[in-house]
């Protein structure tokens, strides 16, 4: 079994649609992190929670400490948010990341 | 925000040749950076992790003597794939903390390697 485990692998939305994408862990961390890689390749990085809830426009990411869940969640979702979404945790010392194997989204218009 | 780039986006080379990347942290400081490798509709992989001044740390079934890594100065690691064959032909990319303890990752943007 992963140390991080993401569902769904793939997930295709009409454009408008809430969408949640969901990560659990089985490792003590100290952070976890919301990626978004887009076909080009780069990665960028949405979010790093360690306790609650997080905003940023259309994007809310939550994270259960005790039940080792995350989910990332997107509002009235838009084709551009097609993209590959990875949850990532920094476990122990040195700011070492394990990755999930990502949710390929796609979104309609 | 921070940055980070790599050096080239994109690079072919024959079988048997040796190949440098370069990732470069561009408005911050990384005493730390780490090199991952991604292979078609694979998730991340981690290699190793760049020390300033130090010897890198590899992670288990990454060899040492194929992937060379130096980081010299805190703004700049480069890893070095030697006698490249087809098989290490992949996406590489880098990332270096930065933030209060190292909260913050920032992502380069790749690197294409194809081996011939």
């Amino acid at each position: 079994k992963n140390e991080v485990e993401q569902s769904p692998q793939n997930l295709t939305a009409q454009e408008g649609e809430f969408i949640t994408i969901n990560c659990s862990y089985s490792v003590g961390i100290s952070a976890l992190h919301w990626l978004q890689q887009h076909p080009g390749g780069g990665i960028v990085s949405l979010f790093m929670l360690s306790s609650g809830k997080k905003k940023h426009g259309r994007l809310i990411a939550t994270i259960n400490i005790q039940e080792k869940h995350s989910s990332l969640h997107i509002t009235a979702s838009h084709p551009r948010d097609s993209a590959v979404y990875i949850c990532a945790v920094r476990s122990g010392y040195g700011n070492k990341l394990v990755f999930g194997a990502g949710t390929i989204l796609r979104v309609k218009s | 925000g921070a940055v980070v780039s790599q050096h080239p986006s994109r690079v072919i080379c024959k079988s048997g040749t040796s190949v440098k990347i370069e990732c470069r942290s561009l408005d911050f400081q990384a005493t730390t950076m780490f090199w991952y490798r991604q292979f078609p509709k694979q998730s991340l992989m981690l290699m190793a992790t760049s020390n300033e001044g130090s010897k890198a740390t590899y992670e288990q079934g990454v060899e040492k003597d194929k992937f060379l890594i130096n980081h010299a100065s805190l703004t700049l690691s480069t890893l070095t794939v030697t006698s490249a064959h087809p098989e290490d032909s992949s996406f590489y990319i880098c990332s270096a903390p930065s933030g209060l303890q190292g909260d913050t990752q920032y992502f380069g943007p790749g690197t294409r390697l194809t081996v011939l």
